[in-house]
């Protein structure tokens, strides 16, 4: 079966800090991958995705990037953290009919 | 331009009632229907899907039906129950994408 794993659960960071979330899946190959962001009651903004290693599409023009160095790893990184980045960042991947599996996510606060 | 919109931020249910969650879409071409949900500070999870050539799936508590004339689908869950309160997700996937597109979701509040 498949997992995904996402680290770490929980960060507070500064802000003009830099910032990276590491997301890996298990059992399944060539996934498509992808980072979301659920602000304070908000819905699900997707971020970043990517549909093979190297390949990163954009969603939103942010001080954001994205890397997928290998198969079944989706990095989620900043520069510089502003306050505006604190939130809940969720990792998912699909395979087929755009069913996509979530990680149990991590909590970002920016202070 | 938003192309699935849950317009209910909030719906509050009695125990053993039935729960009835909406979901409308502007983008015919759509070819899947998906409801997540999710529960505080953890990943949303699949709950049911439905394909645009069918009008209603069912998964026990859980019964999705479509209606592609009004664009419009909607989450029955009956009986509810308690541990239904989460935020649901209707989302949307159009054949050749590679991403969904998400509705901005629905608390629903299942009281004892």
């Amino acid at each position: 079966s498949q997992t995904i794993h996402q680290w770490p659960a929980t960060l507070v960071q500064p802000v003009g800090s830099p910032l990276s979330l590491e997301c890996t899946v298990e059992g399944t190959s060539n996934p498509n991958l992808y980072w979301y962001r659920q602000a304070a009651g908000r819905g699900l903004q997707l971020l970043f995705y990517s549909v093979g290693i190297g390949q990163i599409s954009s969603e939103v023009p942010q001080n954001l990037s994205a890397s997928r160095p290998q198969d079944r790893q989706f990095i989620l990184s900043s520069k510089k953290l502003l306050l505006s980045d604190s939130g809940f960042y969720l990792c998912a991947w699909s395979r087929l009919a755009g069913v996509e599996s979530f990680g149990p996510g991590t909590r970002l606060t920016v202070t | 331009d938003q192309q699935v919109k849950q317009n209910s931020p909030s719906l509050s249910v009695q125990e053993g009632r039935i729960s009835i969650l909406n979901c409308d879409y502007t983008n015919s071409m759509f070819d899947y229907f998906l409801w997540y949900k999710k529960y505080p500070a953890e990943g949303p999870t699949f709950l049911i899907s439905i394909s645009s050539i069918k009008d209603k799936n069912e998964d026990g508590r859980f019964t999705v039906f479509l209606n592609k004339s009004a664009k419009h689908l909607s989450l029955h869950i009956v009986p509810s129950q308690p541990g239904d309160s989460a935020v649901y997700f209707c989302a949307a996937w159009k054949g050749g994408s590679e991403k969904l597109v998400f509705g901005k979701g629905t608390k629903l509040t299942v009281n004892p």
